[in-house]
């Protein structure tokens, strides 16, 4: 069974940084490309940043890119989001998805989510 | 940026009814290699976003056939057959043929 599990939310201030972290299991970690997806509260779901299976290609939204950095261990079965110069506008649940297909066209499994909070 | 724009936003449904969702892109989603990248994601409280359908009309595995997805170009529409009380939630589409962008999402509740 594919599992996904994000870890390293929290509360931080505007301007700090947190690294997000999924360690994945149930399937072989290095032959997928992998994403993060995030909600806001009361917001619908927003596409945060891809990469793929050994980190060739790396893809952000305007709304985090310069900011964040996403990475991969694959020895580790384990993918990461740094969160830089964080705003308030950035908390969010954030969540981990497996990219379901070579042509990079959905994501078919997804993590339970860890809640950032940015506020002073 | 491709715009993604469902509606309705809100949808009450009678259980055992069917229910609707339409999704509308802001350009032709078909892409290059020829395949249009349009899923469909349902999200239940509490629980992580779930695949329903890729490209258009693929029902994923393990879903039930009462949903079902069709469209093409830039019109798209999500169908469940027979409302259940299990299928309460938030529907989105998402596009993948140009970055990946979301629809507002619509919220089936029961009536």
């Amino acid at each position: 069974e594919v599992q996904l599990v994000e870890s390293g939310g929290g509360l931080v201030k505007p301007g700090g940084s947190l690294r997000l972290s999924c360690a994945a299991s149930g399937f072989t970690f290095s032959g997928f490309s992998m994403s993060w997806v995030r909600q806001a509260p009361g917001k619908g779901l927003e596409w945060v940043s891809s990469i793929s299976s050994s980190s060739s290609y790396i893809y952000y939204a305007d709304s985090v890119r310069g900011r964040s950095t996403i990475s991969r261990d694959n020895a580790k079965s384990s993918l990461y989001l740094q969160m830089d110069s964080l705003r308030a506008e950035d908390t969010a649940i954030y969540y981990c998805a497996r990219v379901g297909s070579s042509n990079w066209d959905y994501f078919d499994s997804w993590g339970q989510g860890t809640l950032v909070t940015v506020s002073s | 940026d491709i715009v993604m724009t469902q509606t309705p936003l809100s949808s009450p449904v009678t259980l055992g009814q069917p229910a609707s969702i339409s999704c509308r892109s802001s350009q032709s989603l078909v892409h290059s290699d020829g395949n249009t990248y349009l899923s469909w994601l349902q999200l239940r409280p509490g629980q992580p976003p779930r695949l329903l359908i890729y490209k258009v009309s693929n029902r994923f595995s393990g879903v039930p056939d009462r949903f079902s997805g069709s469209g093409a170009g830039t019109d798209f529409t999500l169908k469940i057959n027979r409302v259940e009380a299990e299928d309460v939630g938030v529907y989105y589409c998402m596009q993948a043929t140009q970055s990946w962008t979301f629809g507002q999402g619509t919220k089936v509740e029961i009536k």
